[in-house]
């Protein structure tokens, strides 16, 4: 079966770091564009980062230079290094796939989030 | 950064409408969209890829369409099951964008 568990999550004070991690099962996280999406409480969806297949990166502004997206291809797992924690970070994140395109089948396989507080 | 409108933020309809939820980008993204729905303290679905396919498992009542900058989520008959909120998102271009999100109610 293809899933994705994310894990990592909890209370944490402004200014501090959490790592999130996301296991798949069932598909190889290293063949395939990972992407970080974060939902904050009663807010929208905010896609976070992504890890291309060929090992490149990108942020979103919000996050740029205090997160940084990595994976394991041993372990077949994703992660999010989380520095600098604010509390407009506080969120459900999320893991979700991308198969490579041509042709684009979109983000089709999602965790079931891992919610981070930031708060004194 | 590609910015991905949906409006109107709340939609009131009853069972068995035919309901339109509309979605544009601020410059043209191709087919690169896709249609998520969400419903309280779940993760997204996945609904529709590449502005018109729909992904598997997905009942054929839903439907998208549109290319470019305009694009459109169509539920034939609404039912129970469907009342939530859906998303729209582009894949063209990093930093992937989502729409704010538009629920759909029960009137």
């Amino acid at each position: 079966e293809v899933q994705l568990v994310e894990s990592g999550g909890g209370l944490i004070q402004p200014g501090g770091s959490l790592r999130l991690s996301c296991t798949a099962s069932g598909f190889t996280v290293s063949s395939n564009y990972m992407s970080w999406v974060r939902q904050a409480p009663g807010k929208g969806l905010e896609w976070v980062s992504i890890i291309f297949s060929g090992g490149g990166t990108f942020y979103a502004d919000s996050v740029k230079g205090r997160f940084t997206i990595s994976r394991d291809n041993s372990k077949n797992t994703l992660y999010l290094q989380m520095n600098s924690l604010r509390a407009d970070d506080t969120a459900v994140y999320y893991c979700a796939k991308e198969s490579p395109p041509p042709p684009y089948y979109g983000m089709d396989v999602w965790g079931q989030g891992t919610t981070v507080t930031v708060s004194s | 950064d590609i910015q991905m409108t949906q409006s109107p933020s709340s939609l009131s309809a009853s069972v068995g409408d035919r309901v339109t939820i509309p979605c544009r980008a601020s410059q043209s993204i191709s087919s690169y969209l896709s249609w998520f729905q969400q419903k309280p303290g779940k993760a997204p679905k996945l609904l529709i890829y590449a502005a018109s396919s729909l992904q598997s498992g997905v009942p054929s009542r839903f439907s998208g369409s549109g290319s470019g900058t305009d694009f459109t989520l169509t539920i034939s008959s609404l039912q129970p099951e469907d009342f939530a909120t859906y998303y729209c998102q582009q894949s063209y271009s990093t930093p992937y964008t989502f729409g704010q999100g538009t629920k759909l109610e029960i009137k």
